[in-house]
């Protein structure tokens, strides 16, 4: 039980291209999601947590404007990179959970490379 | 600021030896902790989770132990199999805050 999939798990695009990645909760209804982005061999840090029908929140430092996320139901987050450029290449992760309190199960990542 | 890091980045055990991974955070109030195993190209994986209110708790294989004092948490792997190979985070919660995650540790079994 507790799985997430991640679609797509790799994408290569031009530098201007808006990208989009989803999350699904498949098993389990995912009251919040939680997006991460991880640079090679370091920790998770957090973009922002979305609850399905609100808007998300953005940590410090993370541009809303540019990392779009929209949560429409209890399965479903979605993230956008609008107009991608290398810097933005990284490996993204969601995460779901079904309450507070309980732990987050994360999906398989999926890997951004921006030419 | 609160922290949660690793004493040692990288640790090498023989295949079924046991292994010991450790992780000192700093929030006092912290309150929830997890282990997590993350494989190459892969997210991380829930392992095993421990609350303040306890100082150990086991499960297959594996055992966390929490020591408030000093502010410490440790995963121990039983019998490590080199299908243990990953790197592994500890991760800290404080009530209805996010979580935290450690920088991780990359644990290589020898056969």
């Amino acid at each position: 039980g507790a799985v997430v999939s991640q679609h797509p798990s790799r994408v290569i695009c031009k530098s201007g291209t808006s990208v989009k990645i989803e999350c699904r909760s498949l098993d389990f209804q995912a009251t919040t999601m939680f997006w991460y982005r991880q640079f090679p061999k370091q920790s998770l840090m957090l973009m922002a947590t979305s609850n399905e029908g609100s808007k998300a929140t953005y940590e410090q430092g993370v541009e809303k404007d540019k990392f779009l996320i929209n949560h429409a139901s209890l399965t479903l987050s979605t993230l956008t990179v609008t107009s991608a450029h290398p810097e933005d290449s990284s490996f993204y992760i969601c995460s779901a959970r079904t309450g507070i309190g309980q732990p987050q199960h994360f999906g398989d990542g999926t890997r951004l490379s921006i030419l | 600021g609160e922290s949660v890091g690793l004493h040692l980045p990288t640790l090498s055990v023989q295949e079924g030896d046991n292994s010991i991974i450790n992780c000192a955070y700093s929030n006092s109030a912290s309150d929830y902790f997890i282990w997590y195993k993350q494989e190459s190209g892969k997210g991380p994986q829930f392992i095993i989770d421990i609350r303040s209110n306890m100082d150990k708790r086991q499960g297959q294989r594996v055992t966390v132990l929490l020591n408030k004092t000093v502010k410490h948490l440790s995963l121990q792997i039983a019998a490590t199999q080199p299908g243990d190979s990953a790197v592994y985070f500890c991760a800290e919660k404080s009530g209805a805050n996010n979580l935290f995650f450690g920088t991780g540790t990359r644990l290589t079994v020898i056969p």
